[in-house]
């Protein structure tokens, strides 16, 4: 069966410090990859999608950055973290069309103090 | 930029009522109309997906409905409980991409 694996689960980063979050996907090949932050008192955004290995959409123009590296991994990144990044990161996995929905990692919550 | 909305944006209730909330989303361009659950510190859990005018579907004591032409999608839970209580999520679906309302975040009191 698929599983997606997300970590660290909390983490707390003084501002300026770089940033990586990890997602990887086991149990099935070729997934669509997104990224998701929810700012406090927001909906999900989107940051990030990937349909294959070096292939990155960016949503919303940032200082964080996305690499897939192999086909089942997918890291989201930023050299210098600003207050404003602050929020629950979620990645999700899909096969392909939206009729199937996501399947969520548990999310990372990142604070930037 | 597609335009989901969810309302309320929050709703506290009392144990044992029914409650529901709405999603409006594009007439155009539709794909499917997801809904999840998502408890605080947790993966959003999909409850239904929905791709067809006039879809119906029912798990327990939750039930959705939805309506193409005019884009909109009714959650329905019936005899809230404690347990119920989370944000829950629609997702519109064009394309193999989801754009997600805001949410709704349901608190059942016991």
């Amino acid at each position: 069966s698929q599983t997606i694996h997300q970590w660290p689960a909390t983490l707390v980063q003084p501002v300026g410090s770089p940033l990586s979050l990890e997602c990887t996907v086991e149990g099935t090949s070729n997934p669509n990859l997104y990224w998701y932050r929810q700012a406090a008192g927001r909906g999900l955004q989107l940051l990030f999608y990937s349909v294959g290995i070096g292939q990155i959409s960016s949503e919303v123009p940032q200082n964080l950055s996305a690499s897939r590296p192999q086909d089942r991994q997918f890291i989201l990144s930023s050299k210098k973290l600003l207050l404003s990044d602050s929020g629950f990161y979620l990645c999700a996995w899909s096969v392909g069309l939206s009729n199937y929905g996501y399947t969520f990692g548990s999310g990372t919550r990142l604070t930037v103090v | 930029i597609l335009n989901v909305e969810q309302s309320p944006q929050s709703l506290h209730v009392q144990e044992g009522d029914s409650t529901n909330f709405t999603c409006s989303f594009p007439s155009s361009n539709f794909y499917a109309l997801h809904w999840y659950r998502w408890e605080t510190a947790k993966s959003p859990e999909a409850l239904f997906v929905m791709t067809l005018n006039g879809d119906e579907k029912k798990k327990g004591r939750i039930s959705a409905t939805l309506n193409t032409k005019e884009g909109y999608s009714y959650l329905y839970i019936k005899g809230s409980q404690p347990e119920d209580s989370a944000t829950y999520l629609c997702a519109f679906g064009a394309g193999n991409m989801l754009t997600f309302g805001g949410g709704t975040r349901l608190m059942v009191k016991p």
